[in-house]
């Protein structure tokens, strides 16, 4: 089984829709992130979670919201779906290191079209 | 604050040709510099990685320098292989986030 595991894989929507990504990992570790990729752009950054009681925003949090359900759970969901949120969302965490940051390990994505 | 640009592809190589992704960085302080590969289908996974100046990072036959002087962290593979076809990312971090440049997709052709 993969250490960071996405739900659903791939979800058509609706403009307007309530959406829903979930995220949970095995490896135990306290930072979690949610990023959205997009042709050209690389990847930026929604939301990150460094517990369970701490939640940031990132550079694109609008439109956005997110849920730390426990350590190993982290939600993102989209309130009112929009079609510029047609993207691919990754899930990543990462352990603490001795200096910043250390490697992230994402999960394999999570493909939202919203029409 | 902190941002990362990498040469746009996408490149297209032959099997065993020389590959170079340039990338340079913008930052406060002295983050630490990471390249990610996507291969198809996947999530990213990191390639290597370096904490300070002039470090050396190297995976795979993949190599790149920490060079503080010219700002830069250019990913060179002296031979690639058909399986190195994918998606590379240059990226930088601060204390608790990574910045990603746009990637850089390459085919190799064999």
């Amino acid at each position: 089984d993969a250490d960071v595991t996405q739900t659903p894989r791939n979800r058509i929507t609706k403009t307007g829709k309530r959406i829903m990504l979930e995220c949970s990992q095995t490896k135990g570790h306290d930072r979690m992130y949610w990023y959205r990729q997009d042709p050209g752009l690389g990847l930026r950054l929604i939301y990150y979670s460094f517990d369970v009681k701490d939640i940031n925003k990132g550079e694109i949090s609008d439109g956005y919201s997110v849920s730390r359900q426990a350590q190993a759970k982290f939600s993102l969901s989209l309130e009112s779906a929009i079609p510029n949120q047609t993207a691919l969302y990754f899930c990543a965490t990462s352990g603490l290191s001795g200096r910043g940051l250390g490697e992230l390990f994402f999960g394999e994505g999570s493909r939202l079209t919203v029409l | 604050g902190n941002s990362v640009t990498q040469m746009e592809g996408p490149v297209t190589l032959s099997e065993e040709a020389f590959l170079t992704i340039n990338c340079t960085y913008t930052a406060t302080g002295y983050p630490s510099l990471f390249w990610y590969v996507q291969y198809p289908g996947e999530g990213l996974q990191l390639l290597l990685k370096a904490t300070k100046a002039d470090d050396k990072g190297s995976n795979k036959g993949f190599e790149a320098t920490y060079r503080k002087e010219t700002t830069s962290f250019h990913l060179e593979k002296g031979s690639v292989q058909v399986s190195d076809s994918a998606v590379y990312f240059c990226a930088l971090s601060d204390d608790y986030k990574l910045s990603f440049g746009a990637g850089t997709t390459v085919t190799v052709r064999a």
